[in-house]
């Protein structure tokens, strides 16, 4: 079946530090990958996206990284602050829905 | 600034009843989304909108419906509420069927006693 799905449910951060996020996904018709953070009482909010046919995108303090020949997709964010306290979630975009996996809680350490 | 707005941030309904979400945006968006986010599930996919009147299934329709009669309404209809409907209901819209990047409200917590 089509799934989209996080490594690991929760991630603990020093404040400072490099984070990685990682999802496996199983379409591999899917045209877009994207990253959501969801923010606590808030709904989830574009975070950045990758098409199908790159490997990498960077953006303010973020890069995606997308490894088609194991089904994996990653998220980095640099010198984490607390504002980057929230669930992420990986996201595919195909025959014009998005899935979402289950999400990954990020939680920065001061 | 995009809004996406849900009518409700909770709700409290009986077994039976018949609930009404309502979901409202104002960017002239083509395509309105309903999910349902349950701890563990992420989000899931019930039905969306391409036009208005109309709508296709999503991953997980049984037990909805939902009814679009304006660009900017998405209305999601649970027509006979049952206690494994509670949950964290998220509307979303996006500018074009295939677009990457949704909008999303605050959410409706609904809970079906």
């Amino acid at each position: 079946g089509e799934s989209v799905g996080l490594h690991l449910p929760t991630l603990s951060v020093q404040e400072g530090d490099n984070s990685i996020i990682n999802c496996a996904y199983s379409n591999s018709a899917s045209d877009y990958f994207i990253w959501y953070k969801q923010e606590s009482g808030k709904g989830p909010q574009f975070i950045i996206d990758i098409r199908s046919n790159m490997d990498k995108r960077q953006g303010q303090r973020v890069t995606v990284l997308l490894n088609k020949t194991v089904k994996h997709l990653s998220l980095q964010i640099a010198a984490t602050q607390p504002g980057d306290s929230a669930v992420y979630f990986c996201a595919e975009n195909h025959d014009y829905k998005l899935s979402f996996g289950a999400g990954t809680t990020v939680t920065v350490r001061a | 600034d995009v809004k996406v707005t849900q009518s409700s941030r909770y709700l409290v309904k009986r077994t039976g009843e018949k609930v009404f979400l309502e979901c409202v945006q104002d960017m002239d968006h083509e395509n309105m989304f309903w999910y349902r986010q349950d701890p563990g599930l992420g989000l899931r996919l019930i039905y969306f909108s391409y036009d208005v009147k109309m709508k296709e299934k999503g991953d997980i329709p049984e037990g909805y419906s939902v009814s679009r009669e304006k660009k900017e309404r998405f209305s999601l209809i649970l027509e006979s509420a049952s206690t494994n409907q509670t949950s964290m209901y998220l509307c979303a819209s996006s500018l074009w069927l295939g677009g990457t990047e949704a909008f999303f409200g605050q959410g409706t917590r609904l809970t079906v006693v």
